[in-house]
């Protein structure tokens, strides 16, 4: 059973479309990521949650939200998806008492905005 | 402006030789840094790492190499299998900044048979 689960791992949608990706992870971290991966760009931070109360906006927030529903569950949500949306969409986690900074990934999540 | 580099997009190299990949950064702040690796269709996993107070980390067939002076860190896969064959991500952290990765673009790894 994977660690960190993405739903869905395909969507094609509209251009004005609300979309939510979500995020669930059963390793028990505090700590929770949302990367956006374009080809030639690698993987840009999103939103980054350290814990439920927590949220933050990282390198490329605009045109995003997020939601923390519980330590498990982190969702991303695109509330009016435009082509330049299009990527692959990864979620990671990490513990905080993991000095290492290790992050652990989700299978991505391949969206399209036609 | 792209605080972390890998100027290669792309690598190949014979079964049983050496992989050198390259990642540059400009950020002082960087303190630890991460090699991670892709395979298609799937996220990226940890690879190995090294702090900013080493400038060697070895694990196995991986080895990763620090030059804090020239801010430049390679990765060397000896020998290179038909299995390492995948995109490698370098990403740095700064200590204070709890957790944030910055990534560099990807450099895809060809192992040939």
């Amino acid at each position: 059973d994977a660690d960190v689960t993405q739903t869905p791992r395909n969507r094609i949608t509209k251009t004005g479309k609300r979309i939510m990706l979500e995020c669930s992870q059963t390793k028990g971290h505090d700590r929770m990521y949302w990367y956006r991966q374009d080809p030639g760009l690698g993987l840009r931070l999103i939103y980054y949650s350290f814990d439920v109360k927590d949220i933050n906006k990282g390198e490329i927030s605009d045109g995003y939200s997020v939601s923390r529903q519980a330590q498990a569950k982190f969702s991303l949500s695109l509330e009016s998806a435009i082509p330049n949306q299009t990527a692959l969409y990864f979620c990671a986690t990490s513990d905080p008492r993991d000095h290492t900074d290790t992050q652990y990934f989700g299978p991505g999540t391949r969206l399209t905005v036609l | 402006d792209q605080q972390v580099k890998q100027n290669s997009p792309s690598l190949s190299v014979q079964e049983g030789r050496i992989s050198i990949l390259n990642c540059d950064y400009t950020n002082s702040m960087f303190d630890y840094f991460l090699w991670y690796k892709k395979y298609p269709a799937e996220g990226p996993t940890f690879l190995i790492s090294i702090s900013s107070i080493k400038d060697k980390n070895e694990d196995g067939r991986f080895t990763v190499f620090l030059n804090k002076s020239a801010k430049h860190l390679s990765l060397h896969i000896v020998p290179s299998q038909p299995g390492d064959s995948a995109v490698y991500f370098c990403a740095a952290s700064e200590g204070t900044s709890g957790s944030r990765l910055t990534f560099g673009e990807g450099t895809q790894l060809t192992v040939n048979p």
